[in-house]
Order: structure tokens, then sequence, then C-alpha cells
């Protein structure tokens, strides 16, 4: 069984405080790694999609990294509206996507 | 932009009753998925439909629900016999997949409450 785990649950940065959102997975075969960011009441906006170890994304002040057990998701001095949670999905051998529980990040400007 | 529809965005029901969700994918989409997300959990996987016929489903799509893409546009899911647990946000997606690398448009979701 696939499993996706997104740490940590919550984050809060102030304004230009860079850090990092951890994804680690188990997947049998991966076919791709997903992030995602939701804002309340909304449906998740496509970020990055990664697909081998090593793979690097960038947009703006976020940048992808994948190794075979997680993904990083890094945050560049960070603006307010950054605020969001950001999901993790896997999607394997089964070809159905996994989602963590995702990150809650707040910064606070 | 091009972006995929959900309607209604709010709906409430009796418990026992029948709801049908409707959304509109984006035009030039081949893959068609249907999640649902309660509320403060994870996003889940309900069922993929590809070339009119189902793909993918999650242990979650029993009986209880079925999918249909009654024309060129609509792409509906309908719950049959509506439960409590049943409540949630139904988020629809479609995705392209252009030289092996697949990207999913989320819509806005619909509400559904059971009452």
């Amino acid at each position: 069984e696939d499993q996706v785990t997104q740490s940590p649950e919550a984050l809060r940065l102030q304004e230009g405080e860079s850090s990092s959102l951890n994804c680690s997975y188990t997947v049998s075969g991966l076919r791709g790694l997903f992030w995602y960011r939701q804002d309340p009441g909304k449906g998740p906006e496509f970020l990055f999609t990664l697909y081998s170890a090593g793979e690097e994304k960038e947009k703006e002040r976020l940048k992808a990294t994948l190794t075979k057990k997680e993904s990083f998701l890094h945050i560049t001095a960070p603006k307010p509206e950054d605020s969001a949670t950001y999901l993790c999905a896997v999607s394997g051998g089964s070809y159905i996507p996994t989602f963590g529980r995702g990150t809650s990040l707040i910064v606070h400007p | 932009e091009p972006e995929v529809t959900q309607t209604p965005s709010h709906q409430v029901t009796q418990m026992g009753q029948e709801v049908i969700l409707r959304c509109v994918p984006i035009s030039n989409h081949l893959y068609f998925y249907w999640y649902r997300q309660i509320l403060g959990q994870k996003v889940e996987f309900l069922v993929s439909f590809y070339n009119n016929e189902i793909s993918e489903k999650s242990e979650i799509f029993d009986d209880q629900f079925s999918v249909e893409r009654p024309d060129g546009s609509n792409f509906t899911l309908k719950i049959r016999s509506t439960k409590l647990e049943d409540s949630a946000m139904y988020f629809c997606a479609s995705s392209v997949t252009i030289g092996g690398k697949e990207t999913q448009y989320f819509g806005p979701g619909t509400r559904l409450l059971v009452l």
C-alpha cells in the first residue's frame, strides 16, 4: 500500500524566513510525485511533478526536489501570500494517487 | 486560462437521497478524476475515467457511486442513497500528459452536506 507522510503538520514563518517542507513516501514503482497548494475551501492547485530521484523543479520562490524516499519543497524568502496548505501526492504501480495530510504554512508579515 | 468547473458549489441533501455532482473538465484533457476530502482530512482518490470508461477506482468507490460522461463536456458523479459520512468536499480534476509528464487540474469543489 502506497503511503505519504508530510512534515511538519504546521509551520509558521516570518516573511523572508526560508524553510523546507518534507514529504516521505513509500510506493511500488513511482510514476510521479506531485506537489499542490490548497487554499481554504478551494481545490488543490498544481505546482510540480517529479519523476525520478535527483530531479528538481522551480517556480518563483518554490523549489521541489526528489530522492528515492522523500521530496522536499523549499520555500525561499516566503511572503504572506505563500500561506496555504501544501499537499504531496504519489502515483505508483496501482495508478491510484495517494495524498499526504499536508503542511499548513502561515507566513507572518 | 482554461479551468475545471463544478456545480453546484454547495449541496445539502437528506440521508438516503441521491445526488449528482457535475463537472466540466478542460476541453482537450482526456483523463478525468473524482476525489473527496472530508473536513480536516486528506484528499482521497475515488475514481479515474478515460476513453468513456473507468480506468481505476478506490475501495471507497463502491456500488453507491457511479460516474458518467453524458455528453462531450460534462462529467458527473452520482451518489445513491447518501449517508451522513458522505459529507465532504468533492473535487473533480482533469489532466493532460505532455512528453510523458502529467499535470492534473482540480476544480473548486462541491461541498456536500448530508443531514
